[in-house]
């Protein structure tokens, strides 16, 4: 049972546009919530995060939001570039001490068209 | 270069050859982890070592042997796989408990034939 899904496989969307990417999960116990940026032949690259204890996260063109009681958060990119091109890994967390675990979604594919 | 790197980046290996991955982190990093990352599914946690010390074993079948020698260097050992453990194997190693300050590494592409 998948316990962190994005929905969407793929996405494209215009440069300039925003691009908006989901995530929900099931786990109540899931605290931190953390988007992956990864480009073909290369390992996932952390790019922004988020703690239950807020809504929303920014970090220049990115902006993360947490809906604690849906259960769902977003990852805004705005503007999008073609650079941005990339899978999205959404991944959370459990507070539980000693643990190292992430749990990751399947991933968004983004595709941002010059 | 992210700091974690994997070799070899390409394996191809027949079911009955015995090979390894090797990864190694210089970023002072107490936990190494393992990934698999098949086609058209999440991201798999394998194993996680802890200073050293294996902590995480997530049913993973005992075809696959990691090692720990120390805290910079994780190897995962492959003897009789099948055709179903192609993947892309991926490499991670942190500092804290929280996810935050992951760094993966390139991965390893694996074919099994």
């Amino acid at each position: 049972d998948q316990q962190v899904k994005q929905n969407s496989p793929s996405l494209s969307v215009q440069e300039g546009r925003i691009s908006i990417l989901n995530c929900d999960y099931t786990n109540s116990m899931f605290d931190y919530f953390l988007w992956y940026k990864k480009y073909p032949a290369e390992g996932p690259t952390f790019l922004i995060s988020i703690s239950s204890i807020k809504d929303k996260n920014e970090d220049g063109r990115f902006t993360v939001f947490l809906n604690k009681s849906a259960k769902h958060l977003s990852l805004h990119i705005v503007p999008s570039q073609p650079g941005d091109s990339a899978v999205y890994f959404c991944a959370a967390s459990a507070s539980i001490a000693g643990s190292y675990q992430l749990t990751f979604g399947k991933g968004t594919k983004l595709s941002v068209i010059p | 270069e992210t700091g974690v790197t994997q070799t070899p980046r390409h394996l191809v290996m027949g079911m009955t050859n015995k090979k390894s991955l090797k990864c190694e982190q210089h970023l002072g990093h107490n936990a190494m982890y393992w990934y698999k990352q098949s086609a058209k599914k999440p991201l798999e946690l394998m194993f996680v070592y802890n200073f050293k010390e294996q902590t995480e074993n997530n049913s993973v079948p005992s075809r696959f042997s990691p090692e720990c020698p120390n805290s910079s260097h994780l190897f995962l050992h492959l003897h009789t796989l099948q055709p179903e453990d192609s993947a892309l194997y991926l490499c991670a190693s942190s500092q804290g408990t929280d996810g935050y300050g992951y760094t993966f590494g390139s991965g390893t592409r694996l074919t099994v034939v």
